[in-house]
C-alpha cells in the first residue's frame, strides 16, 4: 500500500541523547516535510525539502536537522534532545507541481517522542 | 501575526445537524490555497477539502463544503448531516504563493453527540 511510514512509533529519550526519526514515502513525491504537533498549537513546520538534495527551514527549526539524500527518505535528527522537544512528529509529502494547485500533503502516522 | 486563526477550540453538535467550523486567514499573496484536515483520536491526518484563491465556486467533497469568502478572508468548513464518526480535531491550513509549505491553525475539536 502506497504511503508514508515513520519509525519509531514512539520513543522515550533521555535529555542530551541524539535521536533520528525516520520517514520513508513510496509515492515518488518531490516535496517532504517535518511537523511537530503540540497541544493548543496545531502543527508547526520544522524543516522541508522541495526536492532531493535541497532542504529548508520552517517555523521551528532550532535543535533539528534534516537531510534528503534521495527522493524517498527524509530523516529528522535531534542532535542533543531537550524536554521541550517532547511532541508528536509528523512527516508529510506532496507532489511539487509548477502551478502549485491542489497539492495536498499526505501525512505519516506520526512518532510520539518524550524527552525526559 | 497569526496566519491562520480558528476561533473555536471546541464545538458540540447533535448528530445529523449541520456544523460550521470557522477559519480566517491572513495573507498578502494573490495566489494561495486553503486546506482542511481531520485528525481523529487515532492520530492520523486526513485531507478533506481544498479551495484555491482563484476558484470562483466553493469547493465541495461529499458532506464537506467550504464556504469561501475571499473579501473577508474566511474559509469555513461546513459538514452537513453530522455523524458520530465526525468527532475529531479539524485543522485549517494555508499554502501561500508557489511555496509548498502549509501553515496550520490551532484546530477545533468537534464532538458529535448522539
Amino acid at each position: 500500500i502506497a504511503g508514508i511510514t515513520q519509525a519509531p512509533t514512539s520513543q522515550i529519550l533521555a535529555a542530551g541523547r541524539r535521536m533520528t526519526l525516520r520517514c520513508t514515502q513510496d509515492m515518488r513525491h518531490n516535496a517532504m516535510y517535518w511537523y511537530r504537533q503540540d497541544l493548543g498549537l496545531g502543527l508547526r513546520l520544522i524543516h522541508y525539502s522541495n526536492t532531493a538534495g535541497t532542504t529548508g527551514k520552517g517555523e521551528v527549526p532550532d535543535g533539528y536537522s534534516v537531510s534528503r539524500a534521495n527522493t524517498d527518505d527524509f530523516p529528522l535528527t535531534l542532535a542533543s534532545a531537550v524536554p521541550s522537544q517532547t511532541s508528536v512528529y509528523f512527516c508529510a509529502s506532496s507532489e511539487f507541481r509548477a502551478s502549485g494547485r491542489n497539492n495536498e500533503q499526505f501525512f505519516g502516522p506520526g512518532t510520539r517522542l518524550t524527552v525526559l | 501575526a497569526q496566519k491562520i486563526t480558528q476561533t473555536q477550540p471546541g464545538m458540540f453538535v447533535q448528530e445529523k445537524e449541520a456544523v460550521t467550523l470557522d477559519c480566517t486567514y491572513d495573507t498578502s499573496d494573490q495566489s494561495y490555497g486553503l486546506f482542511w484536515y481531520k485528525q481523529p483520536s487515532s492520530g492520523e491526518m486526513i485531507f478533506l477539502i481544498y479551495q484555491g484563491s482563484y476558484d470562483e465556486q466553493n469547493a465541495t467533497e461529499g458532506r464537506y463544503s467550504l464556504n469561501f469568502q475571499k473579501a473577508r478572508k474566511s474559509a469555513n468548513l461546513v459538514i452537513s448531516a453530522s455523524q458520530l464518526g465526525d468527532s475529531a480535531m479539524y485543522f485549517c491550513a494555508m499554502r501561500e504563493g508557489r511555496a509548498q509549505k502549509l501553515v496550520f491553525g490551532q484546530g477545533t475539536r468537534l464532538t458529535i453527540n448522539p
